[in-house]
């Protein structure tokens, strides 16, 4: 089962927007609307972002959105701020064995 | 408030059997729909998803290393204990728990993870 496939590094000024892009195939993001985001702060614990595409979890900035177009989901966070900077992830159900199938991560800078 | 912390050696040789702890708190695994899975990620690689036990103790593992791992849960306790057996520096990695809520495919909580070097 291969990672799915997300930029290495996305950066940005304080309020601006910008867009990860995570992508896999038919039987990963573009079979399912299971795709969930993960924000990571190093030596942190993951926190859910976004699940199931779209839905944001009760306490995340509704700055934070989710959305998918075929094999490719995307998390879009508006409004950039300092706090923002940290590693994403995503996550898709997959149809094969391995339940779950992770990307390979981005860096998101605030400049 | 829901939390989970792993707990285990940092450091595994060769060959050995690494075993992993999860304890957590602010749910039970007796509760119905409560799963808990265990992920890794080798330095500088993607996560990869390992095993899940859920509560009425199902179990479910990576097929690709479904012959090395154990998964068992203590419920009494709040723990669930992973197992793998013959260790490889290619096991080299932050371990990870993390419960999975609901009839869904996502997780809600994880842990920080605790990071195991193989290496004689």
């Amino acid at each position: 089962q291969s990672a799915l496939t997300q930029p290495a590094s996305v950066s940005g000024s304080p309020g601006q927007s910008i867009t990860i892009s995570c992508t896999g195939t038919s039987s990963d993001v573009g079979g399912y609307n299971y795709v969930s985001w993960y924000q990571h702060h190093p030596g942190k614990a993951p926190k859910l972002m976004i699940y199931d595409v779209s839905n944001r979890p009760s306490g995340v900035s509704n700055r934070f959105s989710g959305s998918k177009s075929g094999n490719t989901a995307s998390l879009s966070i508006s409004g950039l701020q300092t706090e923002d900077e940290a590693d994403y992830f995503c996550s898709s159900y997959t149809s094969s064995s391995t339940f779950y199938v992770f990307g390979t991560g981005t860096k998101v800078t605030v400049l | 408030q829901v939390t989970l912390k792993e707990s285990g050696p940092a450091l595994v040789k060769p060959t050995q059997t690494l075993t992993l702890t999860c304890t957590f708190s602010g749910f039970s695994l007796s509760t119905s729909a409560m799963r808990v899975s265990w992920i890794r990620q080798p330095p500088g690689k993607a996560l990869e998803w390992l095993a899940r036990i859920d509560w009425n103790d199902d179990k479910f593992y990576s097929t690709s290393l479904k012959t090395r791992l154990t998964i068992s849960k203590d419920t009494s306790k709040n723990q669930v204990v992973l197992r793998m057996t013959n260790m490889d520096p290619v096991d080299t990695a932050t371990y990870y728990c993390a419960r999975d809520s609901g009839y869904d495919w996502y997780s809600d909580y994880w842990g920080q993870g605790t990071l195991v070097t193989v290496s004689s």
